[in-house]
């Protein structure tokens, strides 16, 4: 069984507007989270991370929201763009765990 | 270079073959790690090295067999696959500092075919 999913398989938005990445966990252990993006043909990138003792980092463009009780998380990008079209993984970890739990990703397109 | 290198990028091999993915970190890392992306699944981990000593080794076949030389090179060697083995492998490394924030980076990947 899964314990990282992103649900949504792809998601599309408007150039400009925002967009919502989702992840749900069902490991109540894990408590450090990263968003990786990942063109084709490219590994995956680190984008951003957050810890459970917090419930937002952001950086720029980019913000991540965490909800513990929900085992929920989320990456909102905005305003989005046409260069943020990629697949977005959401990655998990336990502890000082050396493993990464990844979700099987969003793909995000941007229409200009 | 820089980053974290990859070779071959694309490898198409027959069932009976041997061949061997090589990574190459140039970040200064002590950690490497062997992903297996299958197509609309979750990066699996393969392997996890820390200053060269295998620590983690998720139950896979042995016909992928790792060897880490030294901490900047990391290599999967294969042997009879079977076609179900297609798919994208990657490479990471990270500090290993055992602190949350490890971050890891990853190569571009091999994309595997098996016939």
């Amino acid at each position: 069984d899964q314990q990282v999913k992103q649900n949504s398989p792809s998601l599309s938005v408007q150039e400009g507007r925002i967009s919502i990445l989702n992840c749900d966990y069902t490991n109540s252990m894990f408590d450090y989270f990263l968003w990786y993006k990942k063109y084709p043909a490219e590994g995956p990138t680190f984008l951003i991370s957050i810890s459970s003792i917090k419930d937002k980092n952001e950086d720029g463009r980019f913000t991540v929201f965490l909800n513990k009780s929900a085992k929920h998380l989320s990456l909102h990008i905005v305003p989005s763009q046409p260069g943020d079209s990629a697949v977005y993984f959401c990655a998990a970890r336990s502890g000082s765990a050396r493993q990464l739990t990844f979700g099987s990703g969003t793909q995000l397109t941007v229409l200009p | 270079e820089t980053g974290v290198t990859q070779t071959p990028r694309h490898l198409v091999m027959g069932m009976t073959n041997k061949k061997s993915l090589k990574c190459e970190q140039h970040l200064g890392h002590n950690a490497m790690y062997w992903y297996k992306q299958s197509a609309k699944k979750p990066l699996e981990l393969m392997f996890v090295y820390s200053l060269e000593e295998r620590v983690e080794n998720n139950s896979v076949p042995s016909r992928f067999s790792p060897e880490c030389p030294n901490s900047s090179h990391l290599f999967l060697h294969l042997h009879t696959l079977q076609p179900e083995d297609s798919a994208l492998y990657l490479c990471a490394s990270s500090q290993a500092s055992g602190t949350p924030g490890d971050t890891q980076y990853f190569g571009p990947g091999t994309r595997l075919t098996v016939l």
